[in-house]
């Protein structure tokens, strides 16, 4: 079966700390690969999306992600947080077959001024 | 544009009763997903729409049901209900399968007493 795993499930930093928060998928050919950010009390928001050509993209607010085929993995990153960055943040996969949206079960970012 | 709506927010029903949310995707939008989102559990798919047709079905039992309007508009039910019910049903649009990423709504907060 099709799943997504992110493997923080809590993540605390320091203002100005790089963050890096994994995702992982099972195979299941062509995918499309998403992240999101829920911010407390709002709305889940887009954060980045890849769907083909450089693995390395770039989203708001200073976020990036890679997508390394061969780990099926699409890790966040971002080399500096700040307080506002406090949200929780989901990966998401579309697979091509069905074209379903499988989201991991989130990382609960808290920042520390 | 206006975004993705969802009626009601909040909500408090008692076990055995029934409940219809509501949602309005974003104007153009013809496929409609429901997700069910609880602490620890992530995202989970319920079911998706595409011009008034159910694409994809998430493994959730019969009480959860959905149905898409002619104008995109799409409403999910859930019958009988039962405590482990309780949680933030979301909405999500975009403009058809394999389109790019869901637009969410601000979800209907769902409390089984």
């Amino acid at each position: 079966a099709q799943s997504v795993s992110q493997h923080n499930h809590h993540v605390i930093l320091s203002e100005a700390a790089s963050l890096e928060l994994g995702c992982n998928y099972s195979y299941g050919g062509t995918v499309n690969l998403f992240w999101y950010v829920q911010y407390p009390g709002q709305h889940l928001q887009l954060l980045l999306k890849y769907f083909s050509g450089d693995p390395l993209v770039k989203g708001i607010k200073g976020f990036e992600a890679e997508f390394i085929k061969s780990k099926f993995s699409f890790n966040l990153r971002k080399p500096s947080v700040q307080w506002s960055d406090t949200a929780e943040y989901f990966c998401a996969v579309e697979f091509n077959t069905g074209n379903q949206f499988y989201f991991g079960t989130g990382t609960s970012l808290t920042v520390i001024p | 544009k206006a975004g993705v709506t969802q009626t009601p927010r909040y909500l408090i029903k008692t076990r055995g009763q029934q409940v219809t949310l509501s949602c309005s995707p974003i104007s153009g939008h013809r496929s409609v997903s429901w997700y069910q989102q609880t602490p620890g559990q992530g995202l989970q798919f319920l079911f998706e729409y595409f011009s008034e047709t159910q694409r994809n079905k998430g493994n959730f039992p019969g009480r959860f049901s959905g149905r898409q309007f002619s104008n995109s508009r799409s409403e999910m039910n859930v019958s009988t209900l039962e405590l482990g019910d309780s949680a933030l049903y979301l909405c999500a649009s975009r403009s058809g399968p394999n389109t790019g990423e869901l637009f969410f709504g601000e979800g209907s907060r769902l409390t089984v007493l």
